[in-house]
């Protein structure tokens, strides 16, 4: 059965730092992975996906994701954080079949003027 | 042009009450979900749902019954609630069921008290 498991809760950097949100998968089979982010009081938005396409994915606010299949691990990157990156990201997995998502606990993201 | 929206987007109720929330989404999409964040965010699917296919997961009570009337739409009907069933639920759809590889497109949420 396919899993996440992300690292940290809790994660703050100060603003123009580097932003690293760890995710860790389990899957039988190739997995796709998704990080979603969730800004306070609305829903989840898309901000990348691997498809196994390129095991560097790049997405939308200047985020990226690298997939390693040696380490199973799918974390997320920004060079320099901004205020508005404050917000929960959430790293899932595909589920199978069932077409449903996997989803991790989720990290929030603060970031310090 | 919202792509998939939801109502009520908040929702406070009486335990036993029975309530039901409205999804739409206008992506053309075939399939919908419904899931539930709890009060320490963690997101579970409640089901999957297309013109063929209803996935239930099995920890979800029979309390909650998903509907739709057409393909555009996926409501979720909860009877006697309970203080449990607190939670932000949402709605989300995609282009095809079963395929791993669809993005799933989700709703704002619909915060459900139950006191």
């Amino acid at each position: 059965a396919q899993s996440v498991t992300q690292l940290g809760s809790h994660v703050s950097v100060s603003e123009g730092a580097l932003v690293l949100l760890r995710c860790n998968y389990s899957s039988s089979v190739p997995p796709y992975l998704f990080w979603y982010v969730q800004y306070p009081n609305q829903g989840l938005q898309l901000l990348l996906k691997y498809t196994s396409a390129a095991t560097l994915v790049k997405g939308i606010n200047g985020f990226e994701a690298e997939f390693k299949k040696s380490e199973t691990s799918f974390h997320l990157t920004k060079p320099s954080a901004h205020m508005s990156d404050a917000a929960e990201y959430f790293c899932a997995v595909s589920g199978g079949s069932q077409g449903n998502l996997i989803f991790g606990k989720g990290t929030k993201l603060s970031v310090k003027p | 042009d919202t792509a998939v929206s939801q109502t009520p987007k908040y929702l406070v109720t009486q335990m036993g009450n029975d309530k039901s929330i409205k999804c739409e989404q206008n992506l053309g999409h075939d399939t919908m979900y419904w899931y539930k964040q709890d009060s320490k965010k963690f997101l579970k699917i409640m089901f999957s749902y297309n013109n063929k296919e209803l996935i239930i997961n099995e920890t979800v009570p029979n309390r909650f019954s998903p509907k739709s009337p057409d393909k555009a739409h996926l409501n979720l009907h909860i009877n006697s609630l309970e203080l449990g069933d607190s939670a932000v639920y949402f709605c989300a759809s995609s282009q095809e069921l079963g395929r791993e590889v669809e993005t799933q497109y989700f709703g704002p949420g619909t915060r459900l008290l139950v006191l």
